[in-house]
């Protein structure tokens, strides 16, 4: 599958800071995913994205699909100990996905 | 959305033994896929498995290290054979989902000695 560049590699934030990462490829992809995963547990789907421009909240997280269809990113505000986690991103090729390397979140109170 | 388990939740293996991880779904679902995800790492597709067909490996995972099965629509196991060290991961199962998407289960957490 196709290289996912995902950045920052990790993050060490203080709670009620607002975070950004992002997912870059050197592909195009018609879908763009962000997963996050617990400690001992699967990931879990927080939000997807289908149009080029388009931009997708979820709760305090906010993720947009690049123009060029080649980037996307996430951004978390007035972050919480429970952000704490694993967030992937995902593009999605044929019938499968391909996973960026992941950006690993700690959160102090 | 769809509720999957996995049996074991871990396990811890010798070296040179097989190990059957089994995925069960509470719905009907054409598409299964199995992930290896190695320690600090991203998740890596082994192969997608149909219900009626052999399973499709991606490049680098043979059927003879991960014999796949999928007998039904809401169940599929994975072999981990002739195991490593090397083979400490931890291997989901997820299905596909509306638009694109897909859900995970919990995760086999394969340690091997």
């Amino acid at each position: 599958g196709q290289q996912l560049n995902q950045s920052p590699q990790s993050m060490f934030i203080q709670e009620g800071e607002d975070v950004s990462m992002n997912c870059t490829s050197s592909s195009i992809f018609n879908t763009w995913l962000w997963y996050k995963q617990e400690p001992g547990e699967g990931p879990v789907l927080l939000i997807a994205l289908y149009k080029a421009g388009e931009l997708t909240s979820n709760g305090r997280l906010t993720a947009q699909f690049g123009i060029t269809r080649k980037d996307s990113f996430l951004n978390i505000s007035a972050s919480i100990p429970s952000d704490v986690g694993i967030y992937f991103c995902a593009g999605h090729y044929g019938y499968a996905l391909n996973f960026g390397k992941g950006t690993s979140l700690l959160v102090t109170p | 959305s769809a509720v999957i388990s996995q049996k074991p939740s871990r396990d811890i293996c010798q070296r040179g033994t097989s190990l059957t991880i089994q995925c069960q779904v509470d719905s009907q679902v054409t598409m299964m896929f199995w992930y290896r995800q190695q320690p600090g790492q991203s998740l890596t597709l082994i192969a997608t498995a149909n219900q009626g067909s052999e399973a499709t490996y991606e490049s680098g995972f043979v059927i003879d290290k991960f014999p796949i099965s999928r007998p039904n629509l809401t169940f599929s196991t994975l072999t981990v054979s002739n195991m490593s060290p090397e083979d400490s991961s931890i291997y989901l199962c997820s299905v596909e989902a509306p638009r694109d998407t897909q859900y995970f289960g919990p995760g086999t957490r394969l340690t091997v000695l």
